[in-house]
C-alpha cells in the first residue's frame, strides 16, 4: 500500500528553466508534507515543507504547492541549476502515522547546462 | 559539525551472520530513526525512538532490533542476516517529531548479504 507516490522516476530540464516535481498521496489524514533532496553517497537533506493549513510555501528558488482536494503536491524550482541535479523525495505524516514520515519513491532530477 | 554519524559505511555479510550498525548524533535530538532504502524505492521506516529508553516499530521491523540507552546513540542490530536485508540504511534524528520538523540524516550504510 503505497500511500505516497511519485509517478515520475526521472525528469530532465535545461538550466534556467522551471523544474516541476509531483507527488500524490492517498491518506487524507496526512497534514504535513516535506521534500528532501539526496545526492549520491549522501543522506537526504531537508528542502522545504508545508502544513495542510496552507496551499503554498516558498523558500528562495523553491516553492511547494499543496492541493488537498486532489491529494497532490508539487515542488517548483525556478530557475533550475545544474547543482539541483539530485533525487527528490516527497514525504508525508499525520493521522495514525503520528510522528512517522511516509516517503515516496523519489524522482531523479537532471538539470542540463 | 558532526551531525549524524553512521558506521560502517560499507559491509558485506554472509547469510546467517549478525552485525550492528552504529548511529550517533551530537545535536541532543530526542527523536531518532532507522530507514532502509531499496533500489527504486522510497525510504522505509524500520524502528524509531522518541527518547532514551523508548523505541517503537516502524513499517518494516522484522529481522531487526534496536536499543536506545542514551540520547546520542541508536544502534540497529541484524541478528540473522538474509539476502532481503541487502539495502542502504540511513539513520536520522530530529529535534521535534517528524511530522512537525525536519530530519537530519547520516550518510548511509550500504549492506550486502550474500
Amino acid at each position: 500500500d503505497q500511500q505516497v507516490k511519485q509517478n515520475s522516476p526521472s525528469l530532465s530540464v535545461q538550466e534556467g528553466r522551471i523544474s516541476i516535481l509531483n507527488c500524490d498521496y492517498t491518506n487524507s489524514m496526512f497534514d504535513y508534507f516535506l521534500w528532501y533532496k539526496k545526492y549520491p553517497a549522501e543522506g537526504p537533506t531537508f528542502l522545504i515543507s508545508i502544513s495542510s493549513i496552507k496551499d503554498k510555501n516558498e523558500d528562495g528558488r523553491f516553492t511547494v504547492f499543496l492541493n488537498k482536494s486532489a491529494k497532490h503536491l508539487s515542488l517548483h524550482i525556478v530557475p533550475s541549476q545544474p547543482g539541483d541535479s539530485a533525487v527528490y523525495f516527497c514525504a508525508a505524516s499525520g493521522g495514525t502515522s503520528g510522528s512517522r514520515l511516509t516517503f515516496g519513491e523519489g524522482t531523479q532530477l537532471t538539470v542540463n547546462p | 559539525n558532526a551531525g549524524v554519524t553512521q558506521t560502517p559505511k560499507f559491509r558485506i555479510l554472509k547469510i546467517g551472520q549478525s552485525m550492528t550498525l552504529q548511529c550517533t548524533q551530537d545535536m541532543n535530538h530526542n527523536y531518532m530513526y532507522w530507514y532502509r532504502q531499496d533500489p527504486g524505492m522510497g525510504l522505509k521506516l524500520i524502528y524509531y525512538s522518541v527518547g532514551a529508553g523508548i523505541t517503537d516499530k516502524g513499517e518494516v521491523p522484522n529481522g531487526y532490533n534496536v536499543s536506545r540507552s542514551t540520547t546520542e546513540d541508536f544502534p540497529l542490530r541484524l541478528e540473522l542476516a538474509a539476502p532481503s536485508q541487502t539495502s542502504v540504511y540511513f539513520c536520522a534524528s530530529s529535534y521535534r517529531a517528524a511530522n512537525t520538523g525536519e530530519l537530519f540524516f547520516g550518510e548511509g550504510s550500504r549492506l550486502t548479504v550474500l
